[in-house]
């Protein structure tokens, strides 16, 4: 079964700085779908970036981007410039293809508490 | 307007109560799912439907019980409330569609039900 490991329970970051989230994952698919989603306290859970297993660039979405290691099944996310808005709870998720009817199981790392101080 | 929308936001209820919690999304997306979030921040998935079509059936006890008129709304009805139950309830759906479907896109999230059972 594919699990995800977030082995930082809390991080802190100054402003302006640049704060690197871990998250490691297990599977035997060659092919495959990483995500970061992030729960600021509003609990909204809003996806962050997205990286395809099967491409070797990493993922960018402005300050965000991905260190993707597929032999070491390891997805980080980096933030950089870090804002007082980027405070929140980040997950690692990855997708698991259910084999009928379309659904796309994603299976969550237990998340990481970033706090960003001014 | 919301892509994704659960009501209500916030459910607070006695022990032995039956509740429900609605949700709807228009993005034409075709899978629609229910995770659950502990007090501890993990997102578990509950159940998942493509097109109307139970799909995903977690180790959920028999007193949750999904129920989707349409592709587009996915309720959940909860009999014999527990102190357990107790958690956020997310809403979600994806792009998946056919009967291999397109991985990769993620979900869309509601904003989540808080339950808490008294």
């Amino acid at each position: 079964a594919q699990t995800v490991t977030q082995s930082q329970p809390e991080m802190s970051v100054q402003e302006a700085e640049t704060v690197t989230l871990s998250c490691t994952y297990d599977t035997s698919e060659s092919d495959y779908y990483l995500f970061w989603y992030k729960q600021p306290p509003s609990r909204q859970m809003i996806l962050v970036i997205r990286q395809e297993a099967y491409k070797q660039q990493n993922a960018t979405e402005n300050r965000f981007s991905v260190n993707f290691q597929k032999a070491a099944k390891s997805f980080s996310l980096k933030i950089s410039d870090s804002q007082l808005g980027d405070a929140a709870m980040y997950f690692c998720a990855y997708s698991v293809g259910v084999t009928q009817g379309g659904s796309e199981k994603l299976v969550f790392g237990k998340g990481t508490k970033l706090t960003v101080n001014p | 307007d919301t892509a994704v929308s659960q009501t209500p936001k916030y459910l607070v209820t006695q022990m032995g109560n039956d509740k429900s919690i609605k949700c709807e999304q228009n993005l034409g997306h075709d899978t629609m799912y229910w995770y659950k979030q502990d007090s501890k921040k993990f997102l578990k998935i509950m159940f998942s439907y493509n097109n109307k079509e139970l799909i995903i059936n977690e180790t959920v006890p028999n007193r949750f019980s999904p129920k989707s008129p349409d592709k587009a709304h996915l309720n959940l009805h909860i009999n014999s409330l527990e102190l357990g139950d107790s958690a956020v309830y997310f809403c979600a759906s994806s792009q998946g569609t056919g009967w291999t479907g397109p991985r990769g896109y993620g979900y869309t999230f509601g904003s989540g039900t808080r339950l808490t059972v008294v």
